[in-house]
């Protein structure tokens, strides 16, 4: 069964806004993990978060983590056409969900 | 640069023939694993290894086995397709099982 669901299904936005992604989990975790597919292609691998962190920075991301909600978001500031993509979170069994396709409108 | 490389993007098959699908990575990880992808259900685990011969059955290992005679490499076997089996396959390795996991670039599989 899949651990992460991510949350909303589709997002789409205009360039420069930010734009958030959450992600439910069920059971307890060590840590979480955010990707991004672009179209057609396999998964690059954007952040890791323990579950000792409660929030984690990577250039325009920003990961937050919060094990009593069982859930994490994803926060892209300041969006670019090319971060188009779905994005997926998953747990430390390597399990993903089903992902939020991003479109960002130049 | 840790790459992952599957032997072919697209790939058409008949309803019956035995699949072999083939994942190598560079980088010595320990971990490989094959995902397919459908829209909407996102990326399902089929099966993972955690060391050379060895295998665990991921969520849908139905229809599907797989082999890993060398460390570097990592193959998936449809024994006789079905077109329910039509679909994105993702090969991912990681250096250990909860790390960062690379992926490759993904075959498509159509049977017909």
């Amino acid at each position: 069964s899949q651990q992460g669901e991510e949350d909303p299904q589709a997002l789409s936005i205009q360039e420069g806004e930010n734009a958030t992604m959450n992600c439910s989990y069920k059971t307890s975790i060590n840590n979480l993990q955010w990707y991004r597919q672009n179209s057609g292609r396999g998964l690059v691998h954007l952040i890791l978060i323990r579950s000792n962190e409660r929030e984690k920075h990577s250039g325009r991301l920003r990961v937050t983590l919060d094990t009593s909600k069982k859930s994490s978001s994803l926060l892209i500031t300041a969006s670019r056409a090319a971060d188009t993509a779905s994005y997926f979170c998953a747990t430390d069994d390597m399990r993903f969900g089903a992902g939020t396709r991003l479109t960002v409108k130049p | 640069d840790v790459k992952v490389t599957q032997s072919s993007r697209y790939l058409v098959k008949r309803t019956g023939e035995k699949v072999f699908l083939e994942c190598v990575q560079d980088m010595d990880h320990e971990n490989m694993f094959w995902y397919r992808q459908d829209p909407g259900l996102g990326l399902r685990l089929i099966y993972f290894s955690y060391d050379v011969k060895m295998k665990e059955k991921g969520d849908i290992p139905e229809g599907y086995s797989v082999s890993r005679e060398k460390k570097e490499r990592f193959s998936l076997i449809l024994e006789s397709a079905s077109t329910n089996q039509t679909s994105m396959y993702l090969c991912a390795s990681s250096l250990r099982s909860w790390t960062e996991q690379f992926f490759g670039p993904g075959t498509r599989l159509t049977v017909l």
